[in-house]
């Protein structure tokens, strides 16, 4: 079966610093991987995916991302972090066929950007 | 475009009460899927559709039924509601069929159960 982890339920770096929120994965198969971020009281919203092709993957607002096969993971990036980063961050892969397009999720990791 | 909007935002039942959440969609995507979120477990798949009369169990079903009898709605009902469904409720929905697309997600809907 298809799983995310996510080992940091928490993140905090200061406002202009690089962030990490790291994503590891389990599949079989070629791996299509998704991260989301949610502000709070609003719903999930998409930031980046890696289907196939280039390791370094650049989405929303900043964001980048690394796949590594070697290492199974799927890192997500930003050379300097803002205040406004701030929100709970998900990890996910795609489980089954293109026929149902299901995502599993990770248990999420809180970023926090300090002034 | 409203894009995926959920009704109601917030609701407060009583154990045993029944109740259907709305799920509306104005981007013509085929498929739809209802999620829960719960603190440190992330999002959990509860049933899905991918295609206007259909549905399909997720991993987390019990306790919910879904119909799908419009393209752009998808409804999920609880007919006891019970304490551990208490969670903030999800709505996503996905222009499916390549497995390279993302979903795309409603605002959520806050359920207490007392």
């Amino acid at each position: 079966a298809q799983s995310v982890a996510q080992p940091e339920d928490q993140v905090n770096v200061a406002e202009g610093n690089p962030l990490t929120v790291k994503c590891t994965y389990s599949v079989s198969g070629n791996p299509y991987l998704f991260w989301y971020v949610q502000y709070p009281n609003r719903g999930l919203q998409f930031l980046l995916k890696y289907i196939t092709g280039d390791n370094l993957v650049k989405g929303s607002y900043g964001f980048e991302a690394e796949f590594n096969k070697s290492q199974t993971s799927f890192h997500l990036k930003k050379p300097s972090a803002l205040v406004s980063d701030s929100a709970l961050y998900f990890c996910a892969v795609r489980e089954g066929s293109y026929n149902t397009d299901k995502l599993i999720f990770g248990t999420g990791t809180r970023l926090q950007v300090f002034p | 475009n409203a894009g995926v909007t959920q009704t109601p935002k917030f609701r407060v039942l009583k154990t045993g009460q029944s109740m259907t959440l709305l799920c509306a969609q104005d981007m013509n995507h085929e498929y739809m899927y209802w999620y829960r979120q719960d603190p440190g477990m992330g999002l959990r798949l509860i049933h899905y559709s991918v295609g206007e009369g259909t549905t399909a169990k997720g991993e987390v079903p019990d306790g919910y039924n879904v119909s799908r009898l419009k393209k752009q709605n998808f409804l999920l009902g609880l007919e006891s509601a019970a304490p551990s469904q208490t969670s903030v409720y999800f709505c996503a929905t996905l222009n499916g069929g390549t497995g390279n697309n993302e979903q795309f997600f409603g605002p959520g809907t806050r359920l207490t159960v007392l």
